[in-house]
């Protein structure tokens, strides 16, 4: 079945630590977005690839930083810079061209502090 | 950018009843694109409806429809025959047709259904 896959499921950071989240999908999508879920907050953008091999910052994107070697994967890796970590992680993906049609979304990753 | 607006945090309703979620969103496009999600406790986001500006119709699903004033820049989400399955966090979501295409989303409204 095509879908979004998220790993790990749980994640524990030390202070300090960089930390990397995958995201990898089959879908044979164009783009890729990642979000971050605080309890109140709604979903905010980190960062967004319509292409490989070039991606934009979104609304939150201090402290985060991304790659898209490939079509299928978009790791998130969350910096010693990002503050405040804690939080649900979202991954999604769409047909780059086509507004209309929703995003994809994986079933996330929790990073806590440790 | 574009805001979006839940103003109600939490909403109840019965089994079988009807249940209206609100949405406001701001935005100086003419072309964009409005999107409920859901989110039950497994934390999947799964999509309820969808529905283009530029169409006049509401969109419909089964038991969920919208209802989309592109004046008054409102899109709230009706719930008919609510089943106990249905008692998840909402979220409304705007996307703009001319680029990113990311998903603008608003906080979110939990609905609790009771037997």
């Amino acid at each position: 079945d095509g879908g979004i896959t998220q790993s790990p499921k749980y994640l524990f950071r030390k202070e300090g630590q960089n930390v990397t989240l995958s995201c990898e999908q089959n879908l044979n999508h164009d783009a890729m977005y990642w979000y971050r879920q605080d309890p109140g907050q709604g979903l905010r953008l980190i960062y967004y690839s319509q292409i490989v091999n070039d991606f934009q910052k979104g609304d939150i994107a201090e402290g985060y930083s991304v790659s898209r070697e490939k079509k299928e994967s978009f790791p998130l890796t969350v910096t010693s810079a990002q503050k405040n970590p804690t939080a649900f992680y979202l991954c999604a993906s769409s047909r780059s061209r086509d507004p209309v049609q929703p995003q994809h979304f994986g079933d996330g990753t929790r990073l806590s502090i440790l | 950018a574009q805001t979006v607006t839940q103003s109600q945090p939490e909403m109840s309703v019965q089994e079988a009843e009807t249940v209206t979620l609100s949405c406001t969103y701001d935005t100086s496009e003419s072309d964009y694109y409005l999107f409920w999600y859901k989110q039950p406790p497994s934390r999947q986001m799964i999509l309820v409806i969808r529905q283009e500006a530029y169409k006049q119709q509401n969109a419909t699903e089964n038991r969920f429809s919208v209802n989309f004033q592109k004046a008054a820049k409102s899109f709230s989400l009706k719930i008919s025959d609510s089943q106990l399955g249905d008692a998840a966090m909402y979220f409304c979501a705007y996307r703009s047709a001319y680029s990113g295409y990311a998903l603008n989303f608003g906080k979110g409204t939990s609905l609790l259904v009771t037997p």
